[in-house]
């Protein structure tokens, strides 16, 4: 297994645009995270989904953020509009444990600058 | 321990010293506990777990300790080498509404010199 792909990768945006980041959670995994990583703040759970239903977006900062989950095997973040104190590293993770939680395996993230 | 502000708290080794990397957790009904490490540019990766109802688990190198009376959580890791450098996190894990959902920790780095 490939693990847990995020794209892209790295993106440059400025205030005011819209910014899309990309999730595929392991094959057979029925939980998925999303988190923001940022030196302040360190790792920060944004959302959590269990069979592809949004359980906790408590701490969802804002209406500007939204996360769906289509189908097991893709997720959106959206940020609309983004802000400079948007920039950190997003994460995505998946797991294999019906209530979530547990051993969680995370993708490489995604680097937001919001210009 | 956990740090607080902008610098995370760092431990420098020498190679084939043993580490200690400490962690305050905050919910005393946790009940289930991660340890993670996360190399530069990458995600945290799962390095060992213990649960509530044991004090000790030992993997390959690495243990963890649980004092849940004070509710401090520890990674030992022996013999540490240059691919030990990485930032680790502590994960608690609290139910929410019948789900299980981590808390990290701030973190702490540690570097390897060898």
């Amino acid at each position: 297994d490939a693990g847990v792909i995020q794209s892209p990768r790295h993106e440059v945006t400025e205030m005011g645009q819209e910014v899309t980041l990309r999730c595929k959670p392991i094959s057979g995994h029925n939980s998925l995270f999303w988190y923001r990583q940022t030196m302040m703040r360190g790792l920060e759970l944004l959302i959590y989904f269990n069979n592809n239903v949004p359980i906790d977006d408590s701490g969802m900062p804002e209406d500007r953020f939204s996360a769906k989950m289509p189908n097991a095997s893709f997720s959106t973040l959206k940020i609309q509009p983004s802000e400079p104190r948007d920039s950190a590293v997003y994460f995505c993770a998946s797991s294999p444990m019906g209530r979530g939680g547990e051993k969680l395996f995370f993708g490489s993230g995604t680097q937001l600058s919001v210009l | 321990g956990e740090s607080v502000g902008l610098h995370l708290p760092t431990l420098s080794v020498q190679e084939g010293d043993n580490s200690i990397i400490n962690c305050a957790y905050s919910n005393s009904a946790s009940d289930y506990f991660i340890w993670y490490k996360q190399e530069s540019g990458k995600g945290p990766q799962f390095i060992i777990d213990i649960r509530s109802n044991m004090d000790k688990r030992q993997g390959q190198r690495v243990t963890v300790l649980l004092n849940k009376t004070v509710k401090h959580l520890s990674l030992q890791i022996a013999a540490t080498q240059p691919g030990d450098s990485a930032v680790y996190f502590c994960a608690e894990t609290r139910s929410s509404g019948g789900s299980y959902i981590p808390t990290f920790g701030r973190g702490t780095s540690l570097i390897v010199h060898p």
